[in-house]
């Protein structure tokens, strides 16, 4: 079967940095995606990785180790506006992209 | 560039009815997909089509369905809407075959009564 799992909810401080960590489960793995969602809003994507490693893009960073089906999504200097919903995506080979239920990340002034 | 547009953003239906979903992609981008999203969860894959074909259908029963047409727009239909189908229907289109950066639209907001 197919399952993603990541923390439903994570509380930062404003300037602070926070991971939010995916595990996965699935046949056909193509590669690793994290979205973000504000409330009433449409998901973005953040970005994407098909090997292993660190992807880096500007205050965000998302890392995978496809060995270990794991990924997590790192973000630094975290400001207010981060407020908001983190998705991670399988991308499977059949060209299916399956979502986790989301990680409501709360920040702190 | 205009982003991917949806239409309409908000729409009422009552049990039985049935109802078309539409989206217009980024220009030159070739495959469309559906999803369906339940307030507090994630999206849930319902379709995907590249160049008019269907390339994947998630697991929704066959009320559900779709197409694309020639100008790589797509149209969502679902008949005999039941009380669980509300959500928020999204659609997302990417330029390549293979391509993990998917462009969402606003979606469609469908209020089942």
């Amino acid at each position: 079967g197919q399952s993603l799992e990541q923390p439903s909810e994570v509380t930062a401080v404003e300037g602070a940095i926070v991971q939010i960590n995916c595990t996965y489960q699935t046949s056909g793995f193509y590669g690793l995606s994290w979205y973000q969602q504000h409330d009433g809003g449409a998901p973005t994507f953040l970005s994407y990785n098909a090997l292993d490693g660190l992807e880096e893009t500007g205050r965000f960073s998302s890392f995978l180790s496809r060995s270990d089906s794991y990924g997590y999504l790192l973000l630094q200097e975290l400001q207010m506006k981060d407020s908001a919903s983190y998705f991670c995506a399988v991308i499977q080979k059949d060209d299916k992209i399956i979502f986790g239920k989301g990680t409501r990340l709360h920040i702190l002034p | 560039d205009a982003g991917v547009t949806q239409s309409p953003t908000h729409l009422i239906k009552t049990r039985g009815q049935q109802v078309t979903l539409r989206c217009s992609p980024i220009s030159g981008h070739k495959s469309v997909s559906w999803y369906q999203q339940v307030l507090g969860q994630g999206p849930q894959f319902i379709f995907q089509y590249y160049e008019k074909e269907e390339r994947g259908r998630g697991n929704f029963p066959d009320r559900f369905s779709a197409r694309q047409f020639p100008n790589y727009s797509s149209e969502l239909n679902v008949n005999a809407l039941l009380l669980g189908d509300s959500a928020l229907y999204l659609c997302a289109s990417r330029g390549g075959e293979a391509g993990a950066k998917q462009y969402f639209g606003p979606g469609t907001r469908l209020t089942v009564t």
